[in-house]
């Protein structure tokens, strides 16, 4: 059965501190895994990782992909209080739907 | 600009009745989805729709129907609605050259 696990489920920090978010796959025709970040709305789209050990960047946040390993790691560096989120992971497959984790809670204190 | 637009926003009916919930999108988008998010589930797929008269059911599809007579519209139908399905409901579309999906903005359903 396919399945994506992110940990931890919630996470406490304050401002300034960097933060690695965790998401592992188990999915058939795995083809790309994804972030989003969900505040109290629809997700909005964050990466799209496709290939092993390339680092995608933007801003303060950065994800790679290990497709030997199954997993995905979001950091976040120097986070602000707009931080503040859930964040998805979910793993793409080639029939163009995707499984989604349950997400990480994300609260960053002033 | 182009966008996905679910109505209504927010909906509270009763047991054992009918509802449907629209999607509509101007992506010109030939995949569209419909997802149920509840508190330690994240995203669970219900079903999704590759083209016009296609359709096709997602892990957590029971007592959900889905129509597609256009590319820009799909409906979700809950044809007796329980009270396990108070959730909140999330319309997707995407190109399908990539797998990224946009999705809208929701609609929260309780039944009571």
């Amino acid at each position: 059965e396919d399945k994506v696990v992110q940990s931890p489920l919630s996470l406490v920090v304050h401002e300034g501190d960097t933060v690695t978010l965790n998401c592992s796959y188990e999915v058939t025709n795995f083809r790309s895994l994804l972030w989003y970040k969900q505040e109290k709305k629809a997700p909005t789209f964050l990466f799209m990782l496709t290939s092993s050990g390339i680092e995608k960047k933007s801003g303060r946040l950065s994800s790679i992909l290990d497709k030997k390993e199954l997993f995905s790691i979001l950091n976040i560096t120097a986070t602000q209080t707009g931080d503040s989120a859930i964040y998805l992971c979910a793993a793409g497959r080639g029939n163009n739907d995707m499984r989604f984790g349950a997400g990480t809670r994300l609260t960053v204190k002033p | 600009d182009a966008e996905i637009t679910q109505s209504p926003r927010h909906k509270i009916t009763e047991t054992g009745r009918q509802v449907t919930l629209a999607c509509h999108q101007t992506w010109n988008h030939n995949n569209m989805f419909w997802y149920r998010q509840d508190l330690g589930h994240g995203l669970r797929l219900i079903h999704y729709s590759y083209g016009v008269q296609d359709t096709n059911k997602g892990e957590v599809s029971d007592g959900y129907s889905v129509s597609r007579s256009n590319t820009e519209d799909l409906p979700l139908t809950l044809e007796s609605a329980a009270s396990s399905q108070t959730s909140v409901y999330f319309c997707a579309s995407s190109s399908g050259t990539y797998n990224e999906q946009f999705f809208g903005p929701g609609t929260r359903l309780t039944v009571l």
